[in-house]
């Protein structure tokens, strides 16, 4: 099946550490974007690449990095910069033709 | 800036009738996409329908439908005959081209169908 997978569904990240989370599609799209979701908020862009080895700070970057090595692979890494990393992570991909961007199951993050 | 706005924190309809939600959107560009999503309590973003702003014609999807008012920069999602499932966050959201396809997002409106 096509899609977008990210894993995993649950994190739990200490203070100081960094955690990465993944996303992986298999949709042949080349632009793919990390999305923070806190409680009853919309989304707002943190990383997003439109192509193999480059990407753009979204919105809110400071305190995450990404990297894009290969075109099914965008995966986020929240770094202990990040002070209020308690959130759901979405991850999207789109053509670079086409607007619309789909969405993979999303990743909480819980700080212990 | 881009902004969307969604003026109805939450609405409820009952099962089989019908259901409007509004988004108003601030934006000097002319070419641009907007975009309905749903996200259900497992909180899967899910496209609802979508719609280009150099198109009259109103996007239609099934139940689900929009009034584009370019002039106006509104864009509302009507949801006909609701069904239990249709429960859940809907999101209005906004991309331009030159923005290098990043979404604007609204704030939500949660909608809950009742039996």
């Amino acid at each position: 099946d096509g899609g977008i997978t990210q894993s995993p569904k649950y994190l739990f990240r200490k203070e100081g550490q960094n955690v990465t989370l993944s996303c992986e599609q298999n949709l042949n799209h080349d632009a793919m974007y990390w999305y923070r979701q806190d409680p009853g908020q919309g989304l707002r862009l943190i990383y997003y690449s439109q192509i193999v080895n480059d990407f753009q700070k979204g919105d809110i970057a400071e305190g995450y990095s990404v990297s894009r090595e290969k075109k099914e692979s965008f995966p986020l890494t929240v770094t202990s910069a990040q002070k209020n990393p308690t959130a759901f992570y979405l991850c999207a991909s789109s053509t670079n033709r086409v607007e619309t961007q789909y969405f993979g199951p999303g990743t909480r993050l819980l700080v212990l | 800036a881009q902004t969307v706005t969604q003026s109805q924190p939450e609405m409820s309809v009952q099962e089989a009738e019908t259901v409007t939600l509004s988004c108003t959107y601030d934006t000097s560009e002319n070419n641009y996409y907007l975009f309905w999503y749903k996200q259900p309590p497992s909180r899967q973003m899910i496209l609802v329908i979508r719609q280009e702003a150099y198109k009259q014609q109103n996007a239609t999807e099934n139940r689900f439908s929009v009034n584009f008012q370019k002039a106006a920069k509104s864009f509302s999602l009507k949801i006909s005959d609701s069904q239990l499932g249709d429960t859940a966050m809907y999101f209005c959201a906004f991309v331009y081209k030159a923005a290098g396809n990043k979404l604007t997002f609204g704030g939500g409106t949660r909608v809950l169908v009742k039996p």
